[in-house]
């Protein structure tokens, strides 16, 4: 079946840093990726929606400077969580569109724990 | 604008019992009805999904989910539980496909010996 790599798994890091979350789709091409963030005992919120080669589409309230999201292929997407500050300590998942036995699904990473100090 | 709630945090339950995992959702439009399951240090994978047609959908893994349109409900029932079973579990909605979910808070399931 189809798989969606997502890396880091986890990472710590220093106010005002900058980090960059990679989401792949390993045997699939995925014209359309989305990016979730989940808060302890929170559902998922969907951040931003993104299309290779177009610029993304951001859920109302998320900030597109602050988390600059990129799709220049049809197998990765990133996410750069730019200054980050100790509020966006949170859990981040990626999923992919694409087709898996003639059934279109989305495809989900395994995600990524961000902690900032 | 669509929500789904999850009212059971956390189910704990023995192997071979019968468990349902309660999902409740607004919409002011017609939508489109998820199960997902993320097993520990993994990703969701969809359980099952009803889009049209008959209310009772099959997934996998022995799951199976109620479309009541009337109680605005999705729950989802596995009739004989297996330690292997346990997981999160979250509900979603969506009015455009399977593209844009809304996600409820999840249920975590606990089988025990």
């Amino acid at each position: 079946g189809a798989v969606v790599s997502q890396h880091p798994s986890w990472v710590i890091c220093k106010s005002g840093t900058s980090v960059k979350i990679e989401c792949r789709s390993l045997d699939f091409q995925a014209t359309t990726m989305f990016w979730y963030r989940q808060f302890p005992k929170q559902s998922l919120m969907l951040m931003a929606t993104s299309n290779e080669g177009s610029k993304a589409t951001y859920e109302q309230g998320v900030e597109k400077d602050k988390f600059l999201i990129n799709h220049a292929s049809l197998t990765l997407s990133t996410l750069t969580v730019t200054s980050a500050h100790p509020e966006d300590s949170s859990f981040y998942i990626c999923s992919a569109r694409g087709w898996d036995r003639r059934d279109e699904k989305l495809f989900f990473g395994s995600g990524t724990q961000l902690s900032v100090l | 604008a669509q929500s789904v709630t999850q009212l059971d945090s956390q189910v704990p339950v023995f192997e071979e019992a019968p468990v349902e995992l309660r999902c409740n959702y607004s919409s002011s439009v017609s939508v489109y009805l998820f199960w997902y399951v993320q097993y520990p240090n993994q990703g969701l994978q969809l359980l099952l999904k009803y889009l049209s047609g008959s209310t009772l959908v099959k997934g996998i893994n022995g799951f199976e989910a109620e479309f009541n349109k009337s109680q605005t409900s999705f729950h989802l029932r596995k009739p004989s539980v297996h330690i292997s079973d346990t997981a999160e579990y979250f509900c979603a909605v969506s009015t455009g496909g399977g593209n844009k979910l809304t996600f409820g808070t999840g249920t975590q399931l606990k089988v025990e010996l």
